[in-house]
């Protein structure tokens, strides 16, 4: 079975600094990997989504991740903190071969604190 | 383009109950699964369906059931509640033909007492 890990349950970054959301995978076969972003009491949004097409992907809100076979790893990364990107990030592997059409393992989520 | 809509938005039972909560998929959508998100951790995969039919389920036992009708909408029905149900309960949607990313509704959050 394949799944994710996330490390860091919470991550505290000043506005402007780096944000960096750690997750590595367990995958016998080659992923496809989601970056999900929940803001509180709303449901789930696509951040970003790796489907073998290029190592570095961008995603929406200045964040973009790198796809590291060897590292087995897709870290998220956004060069400069905002306020509102405050809230709760989620790495998820597909398993099947639909790009994320079948069923999505989720890690165990990072929150995002953002101090002013 | 219409989002993906559930309905209620919260709801509070207790122990023993029966529930149906009820999602529509956006628009050109025909594939609709179903995730639980206890308190403080990541989503976990319940079933999904396509074409009306079940189509994959994870660890979760018989009285977590679901239905998919011909506009693609769905509904997951829990019977005999127990209080670690009490969740935050999304429903995604895809278009399976078209190899599409799932979307997610804003949930239902459920309390069981």
């Amino acid at each position: 079975a394949q799944s994710v890990t996330q490390l860091g349950s919470h991550v505290s970054v000043s506005e402007g600094a780096l944000v960096l959301l750690r997750c590595n995978y367990s995958s016998s076969v080659p992923p496809y990997l989601f970056w999900y972003v929940q803001y509180p009491n709303q449901g789930l949004q696509l951040l970003l989504k790796y489907t073998s097409a290029a190592t570095l992907v961008k995603g929406i809100n200045g964040f973009e991740a790198e796809f590291k076979k060897s590292e087995t790893s897709f870290h998220l990364t956004k060069p400069s903190a905002h306020m509102s990107d405050a809230a709760e990030y989620f790495c998820a592997v597909a398993e099947g071969s639909n790009f994320g059409n079948e069923k999505l393992t989720f890690g165990t989520g990072t929150r995002l604190t953002i101090i002013p | 383009e219409t989002g993906v809509t559930q309905s209620p938005t919260h709801l509070i039972k207790t122990r023993g109950q029966q529930v149906t909560l009820r999602c529509s998929s956006q628009s050109g959508h025909n594939t609709v699964s179903w995730y639980q998100q206890a308190l403080g951790q990541g989503p976990q995969f319940i079933f999904q369906y396509y074409r009306e039919e079940e189509n994959g389920r994870g660890n979760f036992p018989p009285r977590f059931s679901g239905l998919q009708f011909p506009n693609y909408s769905s509904e997951l029905n829990v019977n005999a509640l127990e209080l670690d149900d009490s969740a935050l309960y999304l429903c995604a949607s895809s278009a399976r033909q078209a190899q599409e990313t799932q979307y997610f509704g804003p949930g239902t959050r459920l309390l069981v007492l």
